[in-house]
């Protein structure tokens, strides 16, 4: 299985701060990396698909860039709904595989 | 847009069977090169990906739960559904059903369904 790794485990930020998120796989996996947010007691949502694709109806405050093994997620001005807990997923090499999570306070 | 509903018991009793439904609406699970996934996340924890089907029936799953698990289509109830078998109180989690699109990004969800394994 492809390992995913995601740093930090958890953040501590502001509103208006600019926050990056590192997810680093085991292998190449190309571009084939998805990144959702997770809110309290609901199911994921994704933002960005396919590395650096933002999904339809996502803030273009998020961007995703990075391929091969090194991915980052990017909030350039955080809002408070923005408050959660975020996963990169690959989606090149079954099973698919998330990384740990980071879970981004306040 | 899409929509995905799981349904099923809350709560099995270890050494038994688990089974879960997920009713897809305002859409056709026959159509589009989607994969029909199920995913669980044990609570305070991370996502784990259970396994998928496409429309024929093809099915693919995770390894370290391939001898446990069976993922099935009814088309003609626009569902697919979810058995693991033998739980254990490892099994308890929140599982969601989801459809995967063309890079494999899980782009629509059900709510989730919580399943604890106890007796």
């Amino acid at each position: 299985d492809i390992q995913m790794t995601q740093s930090p485990s958890s953040l501590s930020a502001s509103v208006g701060d600019r926050v990056t998120i590192k997810c680093r796989a085991s292998q190449s996996i190309g571009t084939y990396l998805n990144w959702y947010q997770q809110k309290p007691g609901k199911a994921p949502k994704v933002l960005i698909y396919g590395a650096s694709s933002l999904q339809g109806g996502v803030p273009s405050r998020f961007s995703g860039s990075g391929s091969g093994t090194d991915f980052t997620l990017t909030v350039s001005s955080l809002l408070p709904e923005d408050f959660a807990a975020y996963y990169c997923q690959q989606s090149l090499s079954l099973p698919y595989t998330f990384g740990q999570g980071t879970n981004l306070e306040i | 847009q899409v929509q995905l509903q799981e349904s099923g018991p809350g709560l099995v009793k270890p050494s038994q069977t688990l089974s879960l439904t997920c009713t897809v609406s305002s859409g056709s699970i026959s159509t589009g090169p989607y994969y029909w996934t199920w995913i669980r996340q044990p609570a305070g924890k991370g996502l784990e990906w259970i396994g998928r089907i496409y429309r024929s029936g093809t099915t693919n799953y995770n390894p370290s739960l391939k001898s446990r698990v069976t993922i099935s289509v009814d088309t003609s109830k626009n569902q697919f559904s979810l058995n693991m078998s033998s739980v254990t109180a490892a099994d308890t989690a929140v599982y969601y059903c989801a459809r995967a699109g063309g890079f494999g990004e899980l782009e629509h969800w059900g709510q989730g369904n919580l399943v604890t394994v106890s007796s």
